[in-house]
């Protein structure tokens, strides 16, 4: 069953303080990699596609990797502005449509 | 460009009611999909729509049901409400089989 895993489910850390978030994933084959920010009541908001091992995406302060069989958020120097749920979701080959898969998240606090 | 929109953005409902949540794709795109967002959960999906017919369910029962207009529209019905529908659903649109979804603000459901 394909699946997928963020931890921490919660950080908090200091506005500057380095850190890195994880999803692990299971799937039959992967179609794609997909991080999204949400804040609080609002819909996701798209932010990286990665598709293969190896693969490495920027925007501002966050930079996302895979491998083949996990990706990593790093974000680094965060500010308060950053304070967020990020979720990590997959797409499988296969299948009938392009549904995506997600993980539960990791709800982000940066301190001032 | 407009993006992906939702109405409403909250509803109050009792249960044995039934509900219908409207949803425009992003301009240009063709497919909409549905996902229902439990508290601190990730988006599940329930089900996409392309070329005005339902491509793939989730998990959901038949109570669960929608439609799609020419224009791309996208509607979804909830009969016999229950408690445990009470959540954040989500309207995702991207066109053909372009993996990456645009999500929309989504509409707040709860049910008393």
């Amino acid at each position: 069953e394909d699946q997928v895993t963020q931890s921490p489910e919660a950080l908090r850390l200091q506005e500057g303080e380095s850190s890195s978030l994880n999803c692990s994933y299971t799937v039959s084959g992967l179609r794609g990699l997909f991080w999204y920010r949400q804040d609080p009541g609002k819909g996701p908001e798209f932010l990286f596609t990665l598709y293969s091992a190896g693969e490495e995406k920027e925007k501002e302060r966050l930079k996302a990797t895979l491998t083949k069989k996990e990706s990593f958020l790093h974000i680094t120097a965060p500010k308060p502005e950053d304070s967020a749920t990020y979720l990590c979701a997959v797409q499988a080959y296969g299948g009938a449509t392009n549904k995506l898969i997600f993980g539960t998240g990791t709800l982000l606090a940066v301190q001032p | 460009d407009a993006g992906v929109t939702q109405s409403p953005t909250h509803l109050i409902k009792t249960r044995g009611q039934q509900v219908t949540l409207r949803c425009s794709p992003k301009s240009g795109h063709d497919t909409v999909s549905w996902y229902q967002q439990a508290l601190g959960q990730g988006p599940q999906f329930i089900f996409q729509y392309y070329e005005e017919e339902e491509r793939q369910r989730g998990n959901f029962p038949d109570r669960f049901s929608g439609h799609q207009f020419p224009n791309y529209s996208s509607e979804l019905n909830v009969n016999a409400l229950w408690l445990g529908d009470s959540a954040l659903y989500l309207c995702a649109s991207s066109y053909r089989g372009q993996e990456t979804q645009y999500f929309g603000p989504g509409t707040r459901l709860l049910v008393l």
